[in-house]
């Protein structure tokens, strides 16, 4: 079935500093993949997608991109803020008609002034 | 603008009691989908819905139940068969449409006592 690797955590970063944040995944067919930030005491909120391979996602300074060759989809920043401290999460959804998201176990990343 | 609604945002519950939490969304999604998110923790899928009147467990269903009458409402009673209720649940709705993610809700922290 469909599986979705990402990095443990906690990751702790001082501001603008770089950040990645690793994830593979296993899936059959052509998956959409996806990033989603959780801040505390809420929900979750996407980040940003790609739906085929050499899609690169954007938004709010964060980007990833779509590779099929290695199955990984990482997240980075080049300068990250004392305000992107979060949990992300990686996730895909499979090809067909299936509805269901596939998660990452989530990532805690904490930036320090 | 249409959203997912979960309510109450804080509950509070003695031990043996049941409870139910509410998700309503307003964005004409089919699928309906219960997390389960405890500190420091992944989610975990709780019950989903693909079709109104319709639904299936997912991999935590047991001490939990759900009803999908209407589109818009998919609510979850957490039974006092559930041996540990206390955590964060979260609410999501998507549409069948390939690329696209979920639209989650904001959150019920469920704390027993």
């Amino acid at each position: 079935g469909d599986s979705v690797t990402q990095m443990e955590g906690p990751v702790t970063l001082s501001e603008e500093a770089f950040l990645t944040i690793n994830c593979t995944y296993t899936a059959t067919g052509y998956p959409s993949l996806f990033w989603y930030v959780q801040y505390p005491g809420e929900g979750l909120q996407l980040l940003l997608k790609a739906t085929k391979a050499d899609d690169k996602g954007s938004n709010k300074g964060f980007e990833a991109t779509y590779r099929k060759e290695t199955t990984s989809f990482h997240l980075e920043k080049g300068s990250v803020q004392v305000s992107d401290s979060a949990v992300y999460f990686c996730a895909l959804r499979g090809g067909g008609s299936n509805y269901k998201l596939t998660f990452g176990k989530g990532t805690l990343l904490t930036v320090n002034p | 603008d249409g959203g997912i609604t979960q309510s109450p945002k804080y509950l509070f519950r003695k031990e043996g009691q049941n409870v139910t939490l509410s998700c309503e969304q307003n964005l004409n999604h089919d699928a309906m989908y219960w997390y389960r998110q405890d500190p420091g923790q992944g989610l975990r899928l709780i019950y989903y819905s693909q079709i109104v009147n319709d639904f299936q467990k997912g991999d935590i269903a047991e001490g939990y139940s759900v009803s999908r009458e209407k589109k818009e409402s998919f609510p979850l009673t957490v039974t006092s068969a559930q041996k540990n209720p206390t955590a964060f649940y979260l609410c999501a709705s998507s549409i069948g449409e390939q690329g696209r993610g979920y639209t989650f809700g904001s959150g019920t922290r469920l704390t027993v006592v």
